[in-house]
């Protein structure tokens, strides 16, 4: 089953808006990821924030971790029409012998209209 | 930066077909992982390899095998190709060690099984 959450599902704005995407997930975490996934392509990350950080920023990208209430937020600032795409959050584990291992989320679609 | 390559962008099999679908990568990363995404259901877990023949079953690996003979390449092997098998599937690759590493996606294989 999945392990992230994302909400919403679908998201619309405009050019310039914000755009916020929420994930909560159940189990604890080593670290948790935001991917970006353009119509038809792989996945590309954007993001990680450890288990013991409460926020990052990468550019436009900004991410909360709340690991009390096991959730996670995505904001993008200033949206530009090329940001259209999905939006995965992973949640991170370590496994015996692979170290790094990746539960993903349903995503959310985001498009921005210009 | 890394490169993960599929071999096929689209892929159309017939039923009962042996299919094969390669994956390589050029970062020297221990792990490998095969995803298949599908509408709803998000990324899941085929199978994993976290060193030249070593490989464990993710959630979904009925109807699948793998095959790792070298670091760089990680095949999934459809024995007996069915419909349901239809998808988009995802390969990707990480390091193992340290702990926090995001995983590097291929452009996918869209498959198709008639």
């Amino acid at each position: 089953s999945q392990q992230g959450e994302e909400d919403p599902q679908a998201l619309s704005i405009q050019e310039g808006e914000n755009a916020t995407m929420n994930c909560s997930y159940k189990t604890s975490i080593n670290n948790l990821q935001w991917y970006r996934q353009n119509s038809g392509r792989g996945l590309v990350h954007l993001i990680l924030i450890r288990s013991n950080e409460r926020e990052k920023h990468s550019g436009r990208l900004r991410v909360t971790l709340d690991t009390s209430k096991k959730s996670s937020s995505l904001l993008i600032t200033a949206s530009r029409a090329a940001d259209t795409a999905s939006y995965f959050c992973a949640t991170g584990y370590g496994k015996n012998n692979a170290g790094n291992m990746l539960t993903f989320g349903g995503g959310t679609r985001l498009m921005v209209k210009p | 930066d890394v490169k993960v390559t599929q071999s096929s962008r689209y892929l159309v099999k017939r039923t009962g077909e042996k299919v094969f679908l390669e994956c390589v990568q050029d970062m020297d990363h221990e792990n490998m992982f095969w995803y298949r995404q599908d509408p709803g259901l998000g990324l899941r877990l085929i199978y994993f390899s976290y060193d030249v023949k070593m490989k464990e079953k993710g959630d979904i690996p009925e109807g699948y095998s793998v095959s790792r003979e070298k670091k760089e390449r990680f095949s999934l092997i459809l024995e007996s190709a069915s419909t349901n098998q239809t998808s988009m599937y995802l390969c990707a690759s990480s390091l193992s060690w340290p702990l926090n590493q995001p995983q590097h996606f291929g452009d996918g294989t869209r498959l198709s099984i008639l």
